[in-house]
């Protein structure tokens, strides 16, 4: 199991501003996600990270951006929040299980509103 | 074609009795298998994954995977009502280091 916070869980923020969705894990994990979904809809990826100084863009193109400065901390940033970025934002770590690939665990959620 | 589906449901099934939860996959490199239930607003869980053919039994769950159809299955038996929630159905090859979710299947328990 893996310990992922996000802070904070919930925010309503106007539109222009800018936010930035904290997320951390306590297990030395190599590997962190950034996962958005509306409610009822599937999950995409929209950022991911093999290490430190290492980020990718997911399969979801998204306007947010990340960093990955230690193993612990993966933050997502939003420079100028807009309505449609409103959705629930999930981080995850993962852990190698040998030869059977990753398993990912996600943190709680930051519900995003932007209004 | 997406590479992980599920039928999205809902599918109602009556309490104590067996849910049975199916998911294929459209990419023969994919090696293990991952289900996770995920609660109306909340994130997803981690239930149980599968790697080799045949039946994963954990509990009242078990996994089944069959790579030649390229079909993998939850069943939960004695169904209750807490176990109504989306099911998520996930794929990864080896080394590939993102998970492919399926679009997830309401399941609902009936009392």
């Amino acid at each position: 199991e893996a310990d992922i916070y996000q802070t904070p869980r919930y925010l309503v923020i106007g539109t222009g501003k800018k936010i930035t969705l904290e997320c951390s894990q306590t297990m030395g994990h190599d590997k962190m996600y950034w996962y958005q979904q509306d409610p009822g809809m599937e999950l995409h990826l929209i950022h991911y990270s093999y290490g430190v100084n290492s980020t990718e863009k997911g399969d979801l193109s998204s306007e947010s951006t990340v960093s990955r400065i230690r193993t612990e901390h993966f933050p997502l940033t939003l420079e100028s929040a807009r309505p449609s970025h409103t959705s629930q934002y999930l981080c995850a770590s993962s852990e190698f299980r040998g030869g059977f690939g990753n398993t990912i665990y996600f943190g709680e959620g930051s519900w995003l509103t932007v209004v | 074609q997406k590479e992980v589906e599920q039928n999205s449901g809902p599918l109602s099934v009556p309490e104590g009795a067996i849910a049975s939860l199916n998911c294929t996959y459209s990419d023969r490199g994919s090696q293990s298998f991952f289900w996770y239930r995920q609660y109306s607003g909340k994130s997803p869980e981690l239930i149980m994954f599968i790697y080799s053919n045949g039946d994963k039994e954990d509990g009242r769950f078990t996994a089944q995977l069959n790579k030649a159809s390229q079909y993998v299955s939850l069943l939960i038996r004695d169904s209750q009502p807490s176990d109504s929630a989306t099911y998520l159905c996930a794929a990864t090859n080896f080394g590939n280091e993102k998970l492919t979710f399926g679009t997830g299947t309401r399941l609902t328990i009936i009392p």
